[in-house]
């Protein structure tokens, strides 16, 4: 059974503290994703990679960044939290050809 | 920039039928479709490739205007497990990233 994983499904972090979310999948796929839901504005693309150590920006970059040091795994880092990003945060990964994404059950933080 | 989708909520009977549909400004190489339950990741439903095919399994099938931008999600005879938010992503053409609309919440009753 196919797997993207993520480390923590509830979260609660103080303003301006640095956050790690991790992601990591069991499907060697070349690609992976990280998303925030928010209510009434669906999925929205955070960063994505297409290889190790390769990153491209998505559309809501600002106060993120990422690391793929290795193909399996994703992490999303915010470097000083702040409580607009309070948010369901959502990894995916998908083959190079991007025919169907997994996601992983979803992070949800609060950043108080 | 985000496709469009309409309408942005749903609701129907056991064994109606509706339409989702989905639009973009942007040129489009693909369209995807995804459910996500309460509380549940969001789960692949199909592809649709430009070239205006239209797919289908069980009663729910979509299919791709490539000239307008647009695809459309049908579900006929709806059962109750079709319940949940429909969210299509569309793909640019010369790009793999997948970017999401703000989706159409469903809900079956019976």
């Amino acid at each position: 059974d196919v797997k993207v994983t993520q480390s923590s499904r509830y979260l609660v972090k103080r303003t301006g503290e640095k956050v790690f979310l991790e992601c990591v999948q069991d499907m060697d796929h070349e690609n992976m994703f990280w998303y925030r839901q928010d209510p009434g504005l669906g999925l929205r693309l955070i960063y994505f990679s297409y290889d190790v150590k390769m990153k491209e920006k998505g559309d809501i970059p600002e106060g993120y960044s990422v690391s793929r040091e290795k193909k399996e795994r994703f992490s999303l880092i915010l470097e000083s939290a702040s409580t607009n990003q309070t948010s369901m945060y959502l990894c995916a990964s998908s083959s190079p050809l991007n025919t169907e994404a997994f996601f992983g059950q979803g992070t949800r933080l609060t950043v108080v | 920039q985000q496709p469009v989708q309409s309408p942005q909520a749903v609701i129907l009977r056991e064994g109606e039928d509706a339409v989702i549909n989905c639009s973009s400004s942007k040129a489009l190489y693909s369209v995807h479709w995804y459910r996500q339950k309460h509380g549940e990741a969001p789960v692949f439903l199909m592809i649709l490739l430009k070239g205006g095919e239209q797919k289908g399994h069980d009663k729910i099938s979509a299919s791709f205007n490539e000239k307008k931008q647009q695809s459309s999600l049908y579900l006929t005879a709806s059962q109750l497990s079709y319940s949940g938010t429909y969210f299509c992503g569309t793909e640019s053409t010369g790009g793999f990233k997948t970017i999401f609309g703000a989706g159409t919440r469903l809900f079956v009753k019976a």
